[in-house]
């Protein structure tokens, strides 16, 4: 398996654009989680989707952010408008039985620069 | 909400030494408590799992434990290398509530 798979690695972008991260779980994973990691923060957890439908999105920082799941497959954390502070890295990481305990799989990141 | 606490924030040893890094959390009903090293630039990589009904798990030279009933894990590393200089981070999975993650020990072996 090729593992977690996120795209782009590195996005920079200015502020006010609108910024798209992909992620595509392991294959056979019924629960993928969004995380952010800077250096202030450390790693925060945003949102995470069980058998596609979002169970806890209490960490999107605002309105600006959004997540979807449309299939098993795919996921997509957008941005709109972006902002400076917006800056970070973001994993996406996936499990198989989550409530059961299952292990955690991360994506490489994408290092987002907004400017 | 669930919180993790790492202690120490920054280690660093000589090469060959024995080490524990620990980690604290507040929610005992947790399913299980993962550690991951991050080496700086890339992923997490995940090193051991402990279910909430084990009490510990070893992998070559790491061991890690857990102690429900105290709240807190260990990790450790036996006869230190410097390929193992990397943040070392903790985290805890509870059912449908968030899993928090520790902000990790930074961890520096000496040749």
């Amino acid at each position: 398996d090729a593992g977690v798979i996120q795209s782009p690695r590195h996005e920079v972008t200015e502020m006010g654009q609108e910024v798209t991260l992909r992620c595509k779980p392991i294959s056979g994973h019924n629960s993928l989680f969004w995380y952010r990691q800077t250096m202030m923060r450390g790693l925060e957890l945003l949102i995470y989707f069980n058998n596609n439908v979002p169970i806890d999105d209490s960490g999107m920082p605002e309105d600006r952010f959004s997540a979807k799941m449309p299939n098993a497959s795919f996921s997509t954390l957008k941005i709109q408008p972006s902002e400076p502070r917006d800056s970070a890295v973001y994993f996406c990481a996936s499990s198989f039985g989550y409530d059961s305990g299952g292990v955690l799989f991360f994506g490489s990141g994408t290092q987002l620069s907004v400017l | 909400k669930q919180e993790v606490t790492q202690i120490p924030a920054a280690l660093s040893v000589p090469e060959g030494e024995n080490l524990v890094l620990n980690c604290s959390f507040t929610d005992s009903a947790i399913y299980n408590l993962q550690w991951f090293r991050q080496d700086p630039g890339k992923g997490l990589t995940s090193l051991l799992l402990i279910q909430s009904s084990q009490r510990e798990q070893t992998s070559g030279r790491l061991n890690a434990s857990l102690d429900k009933s105290s709240g807190r894990s260990t990790l450790y590393i036996a006869a230190s290398q410097p390929g193992d200089s990397a943040t070392y981070l903790c985290v805890g999975a509870a059912g449908r509530r968030a899993l928090t993650f520790g902000s990790g020990t930074r961890l520096q072996v000496q040749p």
